[in-house]
Order: structure tokens, then sequence, then C-alpha cells
């Protein structure tokens, strides 16, 4: 089975703070990818990638930063976090070999006060 | 215009209702379609895909009609465990494109 895990399912930080979220696959897959997810507004994609060292923009990067050093892992960075990035976040990971199915990670929660 | 359009309900619906949802796409280039199930505060799961020529899995019955844009999600003799959020997913080139999802609640 997939795997996809997410390093916290809460997390409450201070506006201002720079926020961690970490994601890790253990199935070897090239693509990796960060959603947010907010009522009414589904899913919305930050930042994707589809190899090591290698990062796309998605539809919202804004205020947002990733890292991809190891193929396993795929980190989403928040560099001054802000109330309005208080939301759900899920990572989500595909293989080139099926490659449009995506595994989910259990989410993240986060809440900036 | 949004990629994907979906009905967000809610539908309720009693036990051993049939039920069916669509979901429009704008892009007619997009070649690979997905419905998900998520349940309250979890992650979005695999469906089932949609082929053109249509593909059941037990009580779900998934079609894709490319001439008109849209998917679509037929459930039979539904069960209280099909509660949940069913969202549509389209694939246009590299890109996933989600729908916001349909809230289905099953009442005993």
């Amino acid at each position: 089975d997939v795997k996809v895990t997410q390093s916290s399912r809460y997390l409450v930080k201070r506006t201002g703070e720079k926020v961690f979220l970490e994601c890790v696959q253990d199935m070897d897959h090239e693509n990796m990818f960060w959603y947010r997810q907010d009522p009414g507004l589904g899913l919305r994609l930050i930042y994707f990638s589809y190899d090591v060292k290698m990062k796309e923009k998605g539809d919202i990067p804004e205020g947002y930063s990733v890292s991809r050093e190891k193929k396993e892992r795929f980190s989403l960075i928040l560099e001054s976090a802000s109330t309005n990035q208080t939301s759900m976040y899920l990572c989500a990971s595909s293989g080139d070999k099926a490659k449009n199915i995506q595994y989910f990670g259990a989410g993240t929660r986060l809440s900036v006060l | 215009r949004k990629e994907v359009e979906q009905d967000p309900g809610p539908f309720n619906v009693p036990e051993g209702a049939t039920v069916a949802f669509n979901c429009t796409y704008s892009n007619s280039a997009s070649q690979s379609f997905f419905w998900y199930r998520q349940d309250c505060r979890k992650e979005p799961k695999l469906l089932m895909s949609v082929y053109s020529s249509g593909n059941e899995d037990g009580r779900f019955t998934a079609q894709l009609n490319r001439a008109s844009q849209y998917i679509s999600l037929l459930i039979r003799d539904s069960k209280l465990s099909d509660s949940a959020t069913y969202l549509c997913v389209v694939t246009t080139g590299n890109q996933f494109y989600f729908g916001t999802g349909t809230s289905l609640t099953v009442i005993p």
C-alpha cells in the first residue's frame, strides 16, 4: 500500500512565524504535490514537483515555498504565516507509471492565530 | 470559468435509494477522469476511474460523456457508509483539477 505521511495532524502557529510542513512517501514516486482545502473552494494546488530539486508553481503559490532535496520528501514552507493561511493542507504523490492517480496524506490542519 | 464544476449538494437520501452526481469540465483536451471519496476530516481516496465505455464496481457506476463534457457517478442501494463527499477529478496535461465536491448523507 502506498503511504504518504504528513508530519503533523494539527498545528497552531502565530502570525509571522515560519512554518514547515513535511511530507514523506514510501513508494518511490516521482511526483509530489501540496494542496490546501477550504470550505466551498475545494482543493487548490500550491506547488508541485516532478523530480528532486525541481518545483513548479501551482494556482496559489503566493506566501509559500517548497523544498525537495530527496525524492521521498516534499516540504511546504510558510515564510511568515498569516491568518489567511489557516487551512487544511494536503500532500499527495503519484508515480510515473500510474501518473494520473494521486495518493494523499492524512492532512495537516493549520491554525494561524 | 472553472475547470471542473460540481453541484455541492448536500444530497440527503434514504438508505436503499439510488443517487447520481454529475460533474462538468471545461477543457475538451482533458484526458483522464476520476471520482475520489473524502470522509469528514480525512484525506481524499480514489474511488474509481472513469472511462467512455463506463465502468462499474459493485453498486457504483461511473460514466464519461466526452461530447457533453461531463462525468457522472451513480450509487445504487445507498448504504449509511456511503455518506461522504465525492470529488470529481480531471487531468489536463500534467495538471489535476478537483471539483469542490458533492456532499452525500444517507439517512437511516
